[in-house]
C-alpha cells in the first residue's frame, strides 16, 4: 500500500498571505489528523477529520482550518500567515481499527 | 500543561549497548501509548505500542515497559545500532481523543 503523501513538500510564503496544504491518506483510512511541529515543541495537534467531519480540534487560532473530501483526502488552510507559523506540518492517517497513526513526510512551511 | 513529558532532550549510547528512553505522563486516563521514531526531513514512523492493560510489549530489538502506578513508560533498544540514531517521540491517548506527544528525545548511537 502507498503511504501517506503530502504536497507540497516545501513552501515559502510571505507574512499576511494564505496557504493550503494537501494530504492523501493511506488507501482505506478514513481518519486524517494534522499536526504542527516546531523546534523544541514536539507535535502539536491541529485537528482530526473522519468521514468529512471534524472530529477533534486542537488549541489553535481560527486562522487554521481544514476539510476532508469524500475520498478522504484532506486539506488544511492557514490564512493571514505570521512568522510564528513557520513549521513542519504533518498529516497522519489511521485505520478504523487500531490506534496507530501513520505519518506523511510533512510540508515544511517558511514564512518570511 | 504538558501531559506527556520526555525529560531528556538527548541521549548518547555506544553501538551494541542498551538505549533506554523515558517518558512520564500525568493523565491517568490514558489507555494506549505509542513510540515513534523520526529521521530528519521525514515524518514520524510508528515503532511500538502498549495498551494500559499490559506492562510490557516486545518487538524484536524494541521493548516498551509501562509502569501505571508511576505513570512512566520506557523504550529499550537492545542492541543499539547506528541506524537507530533519530528523534524518538512518546505519545499517549485516551479512547478516541487525539494523540498527545512528548517533545522528543534525540538518540545518538556512536559506532
Amino acid at each position: 500500500k502507498a503511504g501517506v503523501t503530502q504536497t507540497p513538500r516545501y513552501l515559502i510564503k510571505t507574512r499576511g498571505q494564505q496557504v493550503t496544504l494537501s494530504c492523501s491518506p493511506i488507501s482505506g483510512h478514513r481518519s486524517v489528523s494534522w499536526y504542527q511541529q516546531t523546534p523544541g515543541q514536539g507535535l502539536q495537534f491541529l485537528f482530526e477529520y473522519f468521514s468529512e467531519t471534524q472530529r477533534n480540534k486542537g488549541n489553535f487560532p481560527g486562522r487554521f482550518s481544514g476539510r476532508q473530501f469524500s475520498n478522504s483526502r484532506s486539506e488544511m488552510n492557514v490564512s493571514t500567515l505570521e512568522l510564528g507559523d513557520s513549521a513542519l506540518y504533518l498529516c497522519a492517517s489511521k485505520a478504523l481499527q487500531g490506534y496507530e497513526q501513520y505519518f506523511g513526510p510533512g510540508t515544511r512551511l517558511t514564512v518570511t | 500543561d504538558q501531559q506527556v513529558k520526555q525529560n531528556s532532550p538527548s541521549l548518547s549510547v555506544q553501538e551494541g549497548r542498551i538505549s533506554i528512553l523515558n517518558c512520564d505522563y500525568t493523565n491517568s486516563m490514558f489507555d494506549y501509548f505509542l513510540w515513534y521514531k523520526k529521521y530528519p526531513a521525514e515524518g514520524p514512523t510508528f515503532l511500538i505500542s502498549i495498551s494500559s492493560i499490559k506492562d510490557k510489549n516486545e518487538d524484536g530489538r524494541f521493548t516498551v515497559f509501562l509502569n501505571k502506578s508511576a505513570k512512566h513508560l520506557s523504550l529499550h533498544i537492545v542492541p543499539s545500532q547506528p541506524g537507530d540514531s533519530a528523534v524518538y517521540f512518546c505519545a499517549a491517548r485516551r479512547g478516541n481523543t487525539p494523540l498527545v506527544f512528548g517533545k522528543g528525545t534525540r538518540l545518538s548511537v556512536i559506532a
